[in-house]
């Protein structure tokens, strides 16, 4: 069974600091994506990686891949309040062609 | 602005009761989606359609059912059959089914039991 699973599933970050959420897979896998959601809205694209060793940054946000390890990293630096949120990221397999596998989600509250 | 439409964005359901969730999309995407969360939980696939007149179940199509009349419109049934319904629902598209397709999602329908 294909399982994606993200660590922490809570993360409370004090501003200012860095932090790292991880996103390990089960099965072989170099399409991965990262979403964000807050509280009762929709999901937002954040990265969209496409192959081993992809980097993708976006403000505070940056997005890694490793496919050998089967592991996604996000990393945040410097957190700052508007972070707040909850975050997914999703493999796309190639069993599963085009059909996403979420992980549970991270949810992320910085405090000042 | 082009994007994906739900509604409605909250629907109460009664014991019996099948309700349907619209979905519509103006992106000219060929492939949609019905996801459900869970709370504390990722999204999990119920159908998905890759073009118009085809759908295919999910990982959770049980007490569902969809149509694709159109290429802009993915309704989604939940029958009596689905015993535990309440959950927010997503609808997704994406440019066609692929490994390389980024989704859009749309607002999210919650659905509660009365």
């Amino acid at each position: 069974e294909l399982k994606v699973e993200q660590n922490p599933l809570f993360l409370s970050m004090q501003e200012g600091k860095n932090y790292t959420i991880y996103c390990n897979y089960s099965t072989t896998s170099d399409r991965l994506y990262w979403y964000r959601q807050d509280p009762g809205k929709s999901l937002e694209s954040l990265f969209v990686l496409l192959s081993n060793g992809a980097v993708k940054q976006e403000g505070r946000l940056m997005a890694s891949l490793d496919t050998k390890a089967r592991l996604s990293t996000l990393h945040i630096t410097a957190a700052v309040h508007d972070l707040s949120a909850t975050y997914f990221c999703a493999v796309a397999p190639v069993e599963r062609w085009g059909k996403l596998q979420f992980g549970a989600g991270t949810q992320v509250v910085v405090t000042p | 602005d082009g994007g994906i439409t739900q509604s409605p964005k909250y629907l109460f359901r009664k014991e019996g009761q099948n309700v349907t969730l619209s979905c519509e999309q103006n992106l000219n995407h060929d492939a949609m989606y019905w996801y459900r969360q869970d709370p504390g939980q990722g999204l999990r696939l119920i159908y998905y359609s890759q073009i118009v007149n085809d759908f295919q179940k999910g990982d959770i199509a049980e007490g569902y059912s969809v149509s694709r009349e159109k290429k802009e419109s993915f309704p989604l049934t939940v029958t009596s059959a689905q015993k535990n319904p309440t959950a927010f629902y997503l609808c997704a598209s994406s440019i066609r089914l692929g490994r390389n397709q980024p989704q859009h999602f749309g607002d999210g329908t919650r659905l509660s039991i009365l």
